[in-house]
């Protein structure tokens, strides 16, 4: 399977535990987006990649949270001192970089469910 | 800033039947996408259908075809022949056209999504 995967599937913290989530995107594509999927919610953009410049950060995106991608392969999101209202799914999408007009298809990933209890 | 409304939280269907999914959004820009992804339950998103602001004609992929009415900033999703697979969330999406670098880096704007049943 070459599509993007995602890592833990499931993580069930306590509150103040720091949180690591792992990304691998799809090997070719040198855009990577992460966004936070809450209950009942569509996905909100977290922060964008392109290689490993991360050029494009959301307001939601506290001090709390860091995102790497090194050598621009897979990604990190860590949470530092999670809250209760840090509980969502983590999503993943890649994509290759648009040429022209036409922007590439994101492809997501399976998402990591975080609980933070 | 760019919004998505999705103002059917959920939706039923009939196998076989035809349903239609509505989306509005408001924006300034004159030049952006739009996209339809399905989430079924447990399982990643994947797109269904797009469509590009600047093209009149409506998009279409095989069952999914969509009604575009850039004017009314409305971009609905119509499901022929549903089949028990369709169901899952639906959700509406907006992109700016890409500005490269230090610009809008082309990150999806959601709706809140629909729930879409199929009943056999």
């Amino acid at each position: 399977d070459t599509g993007v995967s995602q890592n833990p599937r499931h993580k069930i913290t306590k509150r103040g535990q720091n949180v690591t989530f792992r990304c691998d995107p799809i090997s070719e594509h040198n855009r990577l987006y992460w966004y936070r999927q809450t209950l009942g919610q569509g996905p909100e953009f977290l922060t964008y990649f392109q290689n490993e410049a991360q050029l494009e950060k959301s307001r939601l995106l506290s001090d709390r949270f860091s995102a790497e991608r090194p050598k621009g392969s897979f990604s990190t999101l860590e949470i530092q001192r999670t809250e209760q209202g840090d509980s969502a799914m983590y999503l993943c999408a890649s994509s290759l970089g648009a040429l022209g007009r036409m922007p590439y298809e994101q492809y997501f990933g399976p998402g990591t469910r975080l609980t933070v209890t | 800033a760019q919004t998505v409304t999705q103002s059917q939280p959920e939706m039923s269907v009939q196998e076989a039947e035809t349903v239609t999914l509505s989306c509005t959004y408001d924006t300034s820009e004159s030049d952006y996408y739009l996209f339809w992804y399905k989430q079924p339950p447990s399982r990643q998103m994947i797109l269904v259908i797009r469509q590009e602001a600047y093209k009149q004609q409506n998009a279409t992929e095989n069952r999914f075809s969509v009604n575009f009415q850039k004017a009314a900033k409305s971009f609905s999703l119509k499901i022929s022949d549903s089949q028990l697979g369709d169901a899952a969330m639906y959700f509406c999406a907006y992109r700016s056209q890409n500005r490269g670098y230090g610009g809008s880096q082309g990150n999806l704007i959601f709706g809140k999504g629909t729930k879409l049943s199929v009943k056999p």
